[in-house]
């Protein structure tokens, strides 16, 4: 089955800085690649979709990377803000298609 | 509005009860899943269902036990086999099921144990 490690569990950042969070996956290569924004208490909240021929994909101040030769994906902040302090889940669809495996979270703070 | 609805926020159970937690939505959606979240880590999988009347057991499926009688509902059952069941539970939905397609989530249910 899929492996997924998220690069540290707890990040801390300067208010305006560029965070970057990482999303390793072992074993098959998946089709499509997603991030999740969870807020403590509640469910994660689907932020951006990238495909295993696209290379980078933008929305606002995020962007995402996919590298199938390293097995990695880059999930990056700019400008960050306090009000983007969460944690951030990288998904994968498994082998199958038909369902997501989730790795285990980076915690973001961002510091005013 | 369109979304995901699941029910109760809050519940407690004893031990040697059996509990179910409600999800439903209302976007049309094919797919549905049931994960559980524990303090500081990822999402495991439990069950999903692709379509209506049939769904296939996750990662973690023992002592759990859902339905799909109706599109809109996927249930889920915490039985008093679940030896562990104190946990954040999180329903979600997608259109396919496929890795293209955004997974919808509810806000939680957070069963405890007491």
């Amino acid at each position: 089955s899929q492996k997924i490690e998220q690069n540290s569990e707890a990040l801390n950042i300067q208010e305006g800085k560029t965070a970057t969070l990482t999303c390793n996956y072992t074993n098959y290569s998946p089709a499509y690649l997603q991030w999740y924004r969870q807020d403590p208490g509640r469910g994660p909240v689907f932020l951006l979709l990238i495909r295993e021929n696209e290379k980078e994909k933008r929305k606002e101040r995020l962007k995402v990377t996919f590298d199938t030769t390293l097995k990695q994906s880059l999930f990056h902040i700019t400008a960050s803000q306090p009000a983007d302090s969460a944690t951030y889940l990288c998904a994968l669809d498994d082998n199958y298609g038909q369902n997501f495996v989730f790795g285990p979270g980076t915690r973001l703070s961002v510091l005013p | 509005d369109g979304g995901i609805t699941q029910s109760p926020k809050y519940l407690f159970r004893k031990e040697g009860q059996n509990v179910t937690l409600s999800c439903e939505q209302n976007l049309n959606h094919d797919a549905m899943y049931w994960y559980r979240q524990d303090p500081g880590q990822g999402l495991r999988l439990i069950y999903y269902s692709q379509i209506v009347n049939d769904f296939q057991k996750g990662d973690i499926a023992e002592g759990y036990s859902v339905s799909r009688e109706k599109k809109e509902s996927f249930p889920l059952t915490v039985t008093s086999a679940q030896k562990n069941p104190t946990a954040f539970y999180l329903c979600a939905s997608s259109i396919t099921g496929q890795g293209n397609t955004e997974a919808f989530f509810g806000q939680g249910t957070r069963l405890t144990v007491v």
